[in-house]
């Protein structure tokens, strides 16, 4: 299975500022996913984003909120712009493992915790 | 659309007793079927897994079977460990050109005590 780090791991921002979170994976990936954990709740999709492509957006996540980048096929960054206390959540990345199956799984990076005041 | 109802917690249990989490789920076609644990302050691991109709998924004595016929895949463990506090999610996959997409339940917070 894929070996995936996220940086940082944890920050605290002030609203109306943006942070990007870096998700790094140590094999070439398909797909790569950006979910969101809000406090005490499941997991929500924000987007997939594969290389080369724009990311694909789920209802109630737009690109100037949540711009994605996917320049290769090892690296992604999720930014979340003009933050507000709303946006305090947990982000994770996923990647897609083929891993020779017949079926597709996601493995999660360790997620970063962001808390905006 | 897909969608994946599993019990509410949180759910107390003392050491060594037997561990049940119910997950049902609603989708379309036959998707994969997933349970995933994240321990505090980690991210989310897969546990375990089942991709058809009868299949049982099992891994650190935790063991659930794809049931199509009730759309359920319960999670078991015969005797818990405080290790294994934690917060299990059922969760589906299903298939689509743009991207697979997994489908979480709203997650079952268990605690075990001494």
């Amino acid at each position: 299975s894929a070996v995936i780090s996220q940086k940082p791991s944890r920050d605290i921002c002030q609203r109306g500022t943006s942070l990007t979170i870096q998700c790094q994976v140590d094999s070439q990936v398909t797909m790569m996913f950006w979910y969101r954990q809000q406090p005490g709740q499941s997991l929500t999709l924000i987007a997939t984003a594969n290389q080369g492509s724009e990311a694909t957006y789920e209802s109630g996540f737009v690109i100037d909120k949540f711009p994605i980048s996917r320049p290769n096929l090892t690296f992604s960054t999720l930014t979340v712009s003009n933050m507000s206390p709303e946006d305090s959540s947990i982000y994770l990345c996923s990647v897609e493992d083929y891993g020779g199956q017949i079926y597709n799984e996601q493995f999660f990076g360790p997620g970063t915790r962001l808390t905006v005041l | 659309g897909n969608s994946v109802t599993q019990m509410e917690g949180p759910v107390t249990l003392s050491e060594e007793a037997f561990l049940t989490i119910n997950c049902t789920y609603t989708a379309t076609g036959y998707p994969s079927l997933f349970w995933y644990v994240q321990y505090p302050g980690e991210g989310l691991q897969l546990l375990l897994k089942a991709t058809k109709a009868d299949d049982k998924g099992s891994n650190k004595g935790f063991e659930a079977t794809y049931r199509k016929e009730t759309t359920s895949f319960h999670l078991e463990k015969g005797s818990v460990q405080v290790s294994d506090s934690a917060v299990y999610f059922c969760a589906l996959l299903r298939f689509k050109a743009a991207g697979n997409k997994l489908t979480f339940g709203g997650g079952t917070r268990v605690l075990v005590k001494p």
